[in-house]
This record gives C-alpha cells, sequence and structure tokens, in this order.
C-alpha cells in the first residue's frame, strides 16, 4: 500500500534561514508526490508537484522539493524562510496501486514555525 | 483565479440528524472528492466522484454517507445520522481528469467544519 511520512511534526526556523519540511514515501511503481500548505482556518493550498522529469521541482511561493528516488524521499525546500511561511505543510502520494483513479494519501503534516 | 467553494463554513448538529456539506468545483474540473481531517489527525480520503457516479470509495464512507451532483455546479456529501465521530474539517476537492493521466493536482476548499453534539 502507498504511504507517505513526515518525520517531523513542527519545524522551527529563523526568517532569512534555509528551510527543509521533510517527506518519505512509499509506492509501488512511480510515485506521483505532492505538497499542500494548510494555513489557520483555510483549505489546502497546492504548493508543487513531481510527475515525472527534473529531480528538483520549483512550485509556488519560491518553494521547492527534491525528489530522491534511492532514498524514497521528496523534501520541500526553500532557500530563506519567511514569517509568513508559517503554517502546515502536508506531503501526499497518489494512490494508483490497484487500479485506484487517484485519491491523495497524505502525510501527517508538519507545522512550520518561522521566527523573525 | 478560480477556487473550490464550500458552505457552510461551519455546521453544529445534534448526534442522529441528517447534515448536507455543500461544495461548488472548479467549473472545469470533471473529478471531485471529498476528504475529512479529525482535529490533530491527517486528512483522509473518503470518496470520488467521476460521470455522476462514485469513482471510488474508503472504508470511512459507510451508508450513513452520501454523495450527489444534483445540478451542474454542486457536489455534497450527505451523512444521514450523524454520531459524534463524524466531527470533523470536510475538505471538497476538484481536479481534471484524463484516463491516461493521472498528475493532475487537486485544489481543495476550505473547509466546513461539522461539530457533533
Amino acid at each position: 500500500a502507498q504511504s507517505v511520512a513526515q518525520p517531523e511534526d513542527q519545524v522551527n526556523v529563523a526568517e532569512g534561514n534555509p528551510l527543509t519540511v521533510k517527506c518519505t514515501y512509499s509506492v509501488s511503481g512511480n510515485p506521483y508526490l505532492f505538497w499542500y500548505v494548510q494555513y489557520p482556518n483555510r483549505g489546502l493550498q497546492f504548493l508543487l508537484k513531481y510527475i515525472t522529469g527534473d529531480n528538483l521541482v520549483k512550485g509556488s511561493y519560491g518553494f521547492e522539493a527534491e525528489f530522491n528516488k534511492s532514498q524514497t524521499s521528496f523534501h520541500l525546500k526553500k532557500p530563506s524562510a519567511l514569517v509568513s511561511d508559517s503554517a502546515l505543510y502536508f506531503c501526499a502520494v497518489r494512490d494508483i496501486y490497484g487500479g485506484s483513479q487517484g485519491n491523495l494519501i497524505f502525510g501527517k503534516g508538519t507545522k512550520l514555525s518561522v521566527k523573525p | 483565479e478560480p477556487e473550490v467553494t464550500q458552505t457552510p463554513s461551519h455546521q453544529v448538529t445534534q448526534m442522529g440528524q441528517e447534515v448536507i456539506l455543500r461544495c461548488v468545483p472548479i467549473s472545469n474540473h470533471l473529478y471531485f472528492y471529498w476528504y475529512r481531517q479529525i482535529l490533530g489527525q491527517k486528512v483522509e480520503f473518503l470518496v470520488s466522484f467521476y460521470n455522476n457516479e462514485i469513482s471510488e470509495k474508503s472504508e470511512i464512507f459507510d451508508d450513513q454517507f452520501s454523495v450527489e451532483r444534483p445540478d451542474g455546479s454542486n457536489f455534497t456529501l450527505k451523512i444521514r445520522s450523524t454520531k459524534l465521530e463524524d466531527s470533523a474539517m470536510y475538505f471538497c476537492a476538484s481536479s481534471l481528469y484524463r484516463r491516461t493521466e493521472r498528475g493532475y493536482e487537486q485544489y481543495f476548499g476550505p473547509g466546513t467544519r461539522l461539530t457533533v453534539t
């Protein structure tokens, strides 16, 4: 079965410093990987995705993610964090096992806190 | 920019009552989903809907749940007899779809917080 793990419940970063939010996955076959962000009292906003091609994927708000097949990871990164990046971040994999039409399987989320 | 909308933003109901959560997906999207997020837990898939029928459903989506697309724009989730454990944030999502392409991202609405008392 497909699964996603986000090993950190919370990540604390100082503004201006680089940030990394970790995600590892377990899938059968090629993965379809996504990052979403959830601001307080808001829905999930799509940030970026990896389907195929370059391992470094660029997305919204200056975020990027690196797909690493050997480590089965898809870590979210940003070179310089902003206080406004503080939110809950979810990694997700598209469930295509057994003919599934593609519902998302989410990690438990990582709370990012950026301090001034 | 088009977005998924959901109403109401917050619904309070008594145990045993029926609730209907409403969603308006992005207009040119063909695939619709409901997810839920119990407070402090991960987002969980409930059901997907395509071409006026359920495409997939999870174990959570039992006989108490149903979905409907009553017209060309709305997509609803009905819970027939709510239980305390149904209290959660319910998210609607939509995406483009092609049979040969599974790379389309899903766009989520802001959610409906359901509180069952």
